[in-house]
């Protein structure tokens, strides 16, 4: 059964800062990963969705990277501002499962600090 | 073109009563998700459907919950009897194509029930 674990839980940056988030899953067999944005008491923002045959995307300031072999992602945001605090879930589509269902990590909560 | 809309934004019921989340998927989409996001949990998947199909619903609890996705109109999340413990953020999720490489799932913004 896929898991999917993100590190650290919270993350408080002062403003200007690079930072990464980290992703990791348990099982390689995933058609395409993606990482969200979560506001509170809002839904979820796509970011970045990298197939499984790809390496990295880009998008702005974001760059997120995949190892399949080593089960991992990264998310990658150049100077950070206070408008990126907000709740970053990584989720994969398993090979295992049916249509585009999201396997979801508990999330980084991000704050980025004036 | 209107992403996808769920409603009502918030939901609040008494102990006992039904709960009826609507979810209308992006214009040209026919597969629908649903999520549960319990407090201070993650979001774990409830049910996926097609157009008046039940595809996967390995995710929904056994008894009280029920989703529909007729051929016209939104897709209905319905909780019967609701308990204090079923309080959470319902997403819904959209896509066009069932999977491919780049399927981007786009989200709702979520119900927020709350059982009183």
């Amino acid at each position: 059964k896929q898991e999917v674990t993100q590190i650290p839980a919270a993350l408080s940056v002062p403003e200007g800062e690079n930072l990464v988030l980290n992703c990791s899953f348990t099982d390689s067999a995933i058609y395409n990963l993606q990482w969200f944005r979560q506001d509170p008491g809002k839904g979820l923002t796509s970011l970045l969705l990298i197939q499984s045959s790809q390496r990295e995307q880009t998008s702005g300031r974001l760059n997120a990277s995949l190892d399949k072999s080593s089960g991992r992602s990264t998310l990658y945001i150049a100077a950070s501002q206070p408008g990126d605090s907000a709740t970053y879930l990584c989720a994969v589509v398993p090979m295992e499962t049916s249509g585009s269902r999201l396997t979801f990590g508990e999330g980084t909560q991000l704050t980025v600090n004036p | 073109n209107a992403g996808v809309m769920q409603n009502p934004r918030h939901l609040v019921r008494r102990r006992g009563q039904e709960a009826r989340l609507r979810c209308s998927p992006m214009k040209g989409h026919s597969h629908v998700y649903w999520y549960r996001q319990l407090p201070e949990e993650g979001l774990k998947f409830m049910v996926y459907l097609q157009k008046e199909n039940i595809i996967d619903e390995s995710g929904m609890p056994k008894e009280r919950f029920s989703a529909e996705f007729p051929k016209e109109g939104p897709s209905i999340l319905r909780i019967q009897q609701v308990v204090r413990g079923d309080s959470a953020a319902y997403f819904c999720a959209s896509s066009r194509l069932p999977r491919q490489l780049n399927t981007e799932a786009f989200f709702g913004q979520g119900t927020r029930l709350t059982v009183v």
